[in-house]
């Protein structure tokens, strides 16, 4: 089992709808969450991170943390056709770790 | 500021040879990661450098040795490359290690046959 859990999708959705991502991880110890932007053949660019239980939003973008069912969610909102990526989530324990997950393709059709 | 660099951006091998990877960062950065990227398995981490003259193994080490060389620059070596190295490999820095956000080099494409 891996350490940080994603659907690979590809999960679509139409544009202008909510886009819902999940990240379920096994570390009762991880600390810190990540959620990368990657569009293809680029590199993995920081969209948001959420530390604490609870909701925390930035423009289209909620991060969710749930560390009592150890899951991480990312909604986007009004989906956009720019927003077609793959969508990487990472947790923090411990000493170096910094696991991603494998990853959930998203496509928004216009 | 150009951020993560990384050369070369593509590289062709045979099996044996030997290469460097070069990453620089100049965001005055104290951590620095080598990754490598294959389908269907995420961003794995092979080496980390959690401060200048410092470097450890991450989780996929096997074949490969690193270099601080100084607070900017850190490096991959292939001593003897095989097929199963053949990956995007990119480097990474954050401010400090493990709990802040990380910062993505353009990434190296390497193919080894």
């Amino acid at each position: 089992q891996k350490e940080v859990e994603q659907n690979s999708g590809p999960l679509s959705v139409p544009e202008g709808a909510i886009a819902s991502l999940n990240c379920t991880y096994s570390d009762r110890g991880s600390q810190s969450f990540f959620w990368y932007r990657q569009y293809s053949g680029k590199s993995p660019e920081l969209i948001m991170f959420i530390y604490s239980n609870g909701d925390k939003e930035d423009g289209r973008f909620t991060a969710q943390l749930n560390k009592a069912s150890q899951y991480v969610s990312l909604l986007i909102r009004d989906s956009q056709p720019s927003d077609s990526a793959t969508y990487l989530c990472a947790g923090t324990s411990g000493t170096y770790k910094y696991i991603f997950g494998t990853g959930t393709r998203l496509k928004v059709l216009a | 500021n150009a951020g993560v660099t990384q050369t070369p951006k593509f590289q062709v091998l045979k099996t044996g040879q030997s290469m460097t990877l070069q990453c620089a960062q100049d965001m005055n950065h104290n951590s620095m990661y080598w990754y490598r990227q294959d389908p269907g398995m995420g961003l794995r981490l092979i080496y980390y450098s959690a401060s200048e003259g410092t470097t450890d193994k991450g989780e996929v080490p096997n074949g490969y040795n690193v270099s601080r060389l100084n607070k900017r620059e850190f490096s991959l070596r292939l001593e003897s490359a095989a097929p199963s190295q053949t990956s995007v490999y990119f480097c990474a820095s954050s401010v400090q290690h493990s709990y802040n956000e990380q910062f993505f080099g353009p990434g190296t494409r390497l193919t080894v046959l």
